[in-house]
Order: C-alpha cells, then sequence, then structure tokens
C-alpha cells in the first residue's frame, strides 16, 4: 500500500512570493490534515479537510489556505511569503476508522523562504 | 487551556533505565489515544495506540486514565535507537474526531 506522499520534497521562494504544496493521501483515505512545524517546534495544525470540504482550520492568517480534490488529494497554498513561514509541512491522511486507522504522515515539504 | 499537554522534558536517561512520560487532556468526551515517535526533522510515525484497559507491545507500555484525564507511555530497557520526541495524541468526538497533538517530550539515551 502506498502511503502519503507529498511534493515537492524541498521548496525554496523568497518573499512576497506564493508556495503551493501538494499531497496525496493514503489510497481509501478520506480526511487530509496539514501541519506547519517550525525547527525545534512541536505541531501546529492548519487544516483539516474531510470529503472535500473544509472541516477546521488553525490559528492561522488567510494567506493559509487550500483544498481537497474529488480525489481526496489536497493542496496547501501560501500566499505573500513571509520569512517566518520557513518550516516542514506534514500531510496527513485518515480514514474514517480512525482508531484502527489513526493518523499517517507523509514526508512533508520543507519550506524555506529567503 | 491545551486539548493537549506534555513536558516537554528533554529526558537524558542512561542506556537500560525505565523512563515514563504523562500526557494529560482536557476534554473528558475524547475517545481514542495514541501515541508517536518523532526522529529529527522527520515526520511523526504511530508508536502505538492506547486501549481502555492498558496494552503493551514488547518494551512499551501505554495506560490511559480517564478519571484524570492522562495517558502514559512506559519504556524499559532504553536503547539508544529510542531517543526521539514522543508525541500524544487524542481524538474527541464532540470536535468533529480532530486529532489533538501534544507538542511532545524529548528523550535522549546516552551510552
Amino acid at each position: 500500500e502506498a502511503g502519503v506522499t507529498q511534493s515537492p520534497t524541498h521548496l525554496i521562494k523568497t518573499r512576497g512570493q506564493q508556495a503551493t504544496l501538494r499531497c496525496s493521501p493514503i489510497s481509501g483515505h478520506t480526511s487530509v490534515y496539514w501541519y506547519q512545524q517550525a525547527l525545534g517546534l512541536g505541531l501546529q495544525f492548519l487544516l483539516w479537510y474531510d470529503e472535500g470540504e473544509e472541516r477546521n482550520r488553525g490559528n492561522f492568517p488567510p494567506r493559509f489556505s487550500g483544498r481537497q480534490f474529488p480525489n481526496y488529494s489536497s493542496e496547501l497554498n501560501v500566499n505573500a511569503l513571509e520569512l517566518e513561514d520557513s518550516a516542514l509541512y506534514l500531510c496527513a491522511s485518515s480514514s474514517r476508522d480512525y482508531y484502527n486507522s489513526p493518523l499517517h504522515f507523509g514526508n512533508g515539504t520543507r519550506l524555506t523562504v529567503t | 487551556r491545551k486539548e493537549v499537554e506534555q513536558d516537554p522534558g528533554p529526558f537524558n536517561v542512561p542506556e537500560g533505565a525505565t523512563v515514563a512520560f504523562n500526557c494529560t487532556y482536557s476534554n473528558s468526551a475524547s475517545q481514542s489515544f495514541f501515541w508517536y515517535r518523532q526522529d529529527c526533522r522527520k515526520e511523526p510515525k504511530l508508536l502505538m495506540s492506547v486501549y481502555s484497559s492498558g496494552n503493551e507491545d514488547g518494551r512499551f507500555t501505554a495506560q490511559l486514565n480517564r478519571a484524570s484525564q492522562y495517558i502514559s507511555l512506559l519504556i524499559r530497557d532504553s536503547k539508544l535507537s529510542d531517543s526521539a520526541t514522543y508525541l500524544c495524541v487524542v481524538i474527541s468526538l464532540n470536535t468533529g474526531n480532530q486529532f489533538y497533538f501534544g507538542t511532545g517530550t524529548s528523550l535522549t539515551v546516552i551510552p
């Protein structure tokens, strides 16, 4: 079974640009979660999509947005990039049977803003 | 108040020691609990689920105390390879089954 895949692995942008990060969940998983992890810090919840709808978002400004496609893959968009957006962005997926199949993470996209 | 709280540590223990981490949760409606392990600059990986009656997987034992609203992870006979950050995760039914992560407890096993 293929795991959660994220692309690109690394992304370098300059301040003010836009970044698009992509995530493909495990086959059969309908929920996708996005997390930000700055160096040395814990996971910060960004967004949660389920069945194509945004279910919840964390305490981040509106320039962080995303969507989930009919095939359950997801995109995270970050507009007007700031230096402090540099972090590891992790995508995770889960099925409805979360007790037996909790969150599975991708390898992450490492975003560097210069 | 945060949904999930953990002692960030760091815990520095010698090889072969037994170490325990606790994690408290604020929502009494929480229904599912997990421990994840995260190595430096890598993604978190599921270590084990936490069952109501407690459960063991080799050197790892997880316990749930619903009355006091905490979960624990016990690692016996620590190995160098156990060095990592351990994250507790809680799911609450009345928040739409969202996963809540603790900030993690850092463990370093010293030779």
